[in-house]
């Protein structure tokens, strides 16, 4: 139970285009969903929250215009990274926090994508 | 911010024997949320044990079990009976209750296990 899916699992775009991740709790409704950025042999860091229906929190530093977060059900969260240049290449990962009763009160996270942008 | 500190950026163990990775965070609460997760090869981040910062009794899940000192705001992780595939980073993450579930992670161990 308490699975999250992202698709796709890796994507290679040239500079200047734009990439939608899509995240999807499949077997509960989440509450919450988070999106994180990973550089190779570091930690995960927090780019923004999103409720259902009302406009995600940004981190400080995480550009909303370039990193456009929508979270239109309980289920399913997009992050799409407009005007993509090199730098945005990264590991992306979303979670999802979940109040159902059957589950542990607790970030269940996707399996990541990585994007890489010529 | 909360800051979660992993002073230990690489472990290594034999197999069969025990390791402990520390954690230590910076908080003005009184009631939060600790959590180890284990991200192996595959990149995808699993939850190994949690804390409640109120339960005094330390959290044990199978091999794993938590030294969590409140006063001194650390929570170490022991693994006994290391295994090969414990191989992974592991995190130590803070949460705050009801304050929309954000995590603070550390910057993470990476565990070999020796065979």
């Amino acid at each position: 139970g308490a699975v999250v899916s992202q698709h796709p699992s890796w994507v290679i775009c040239k500079s200047g285009t734009s990439v939608k991740i899509e995240c999807r709790s499949l077997d509960f409704q989440a509450t919450t969903m988070f999106w994180y950025r990973q550089f190779p042999k570091q930690s995960l860091m927090l780019m923004a929250t999103s409720n259902e229906g009302s406009k995600a929190t940004y981190e400080q530093g995480v550009e909303k215009d370039k990193f456009l977060i929508n979270h239109a059900s309980l289920t399913l969260s997009t992050l799409t990274v407009t005007s993509a240049h090199p730098e945005d290449s990264s590991f992306y990962i979303c979670s999802a926090h979940t109040r159902d009763p059957r589950f542990e009160d607790t970030q269940y996270f996707g399996p990541g994508t990585r994007l890489t942008v010529l | 911010a909360q800051t979660v500190t992993q002073s230990q950026p690489e472990m290594s163990v034999q197999e069969a024997e025990t390791v402990t990775l520390s954690c230590t965070y910076d908080t003005s609460e009184s009631d939060y949320y600790l959590f180890w997760y284990k991200q192996p090869p595959s990149r995808q981040m699993i939850l190994v044990i949690r804390q409640e910062a109120y339960k005094q009794q330390n959290a044990t899940e199978n091999r794993f079990s938590v030294n969590f000192q409140k006063a001194a705001k650390s929570f170490s992780l022991k693994i006994s009976d290391s295994q090969l595939g414990d191989a992974a980073m592991y995190f130590c993450a803070y949460r705050r209750p009801n304050t929309g579930n954000q995590f603070y992670f550390g910057t993470g161990t990476s565990l070999t296990v020796i065979p």
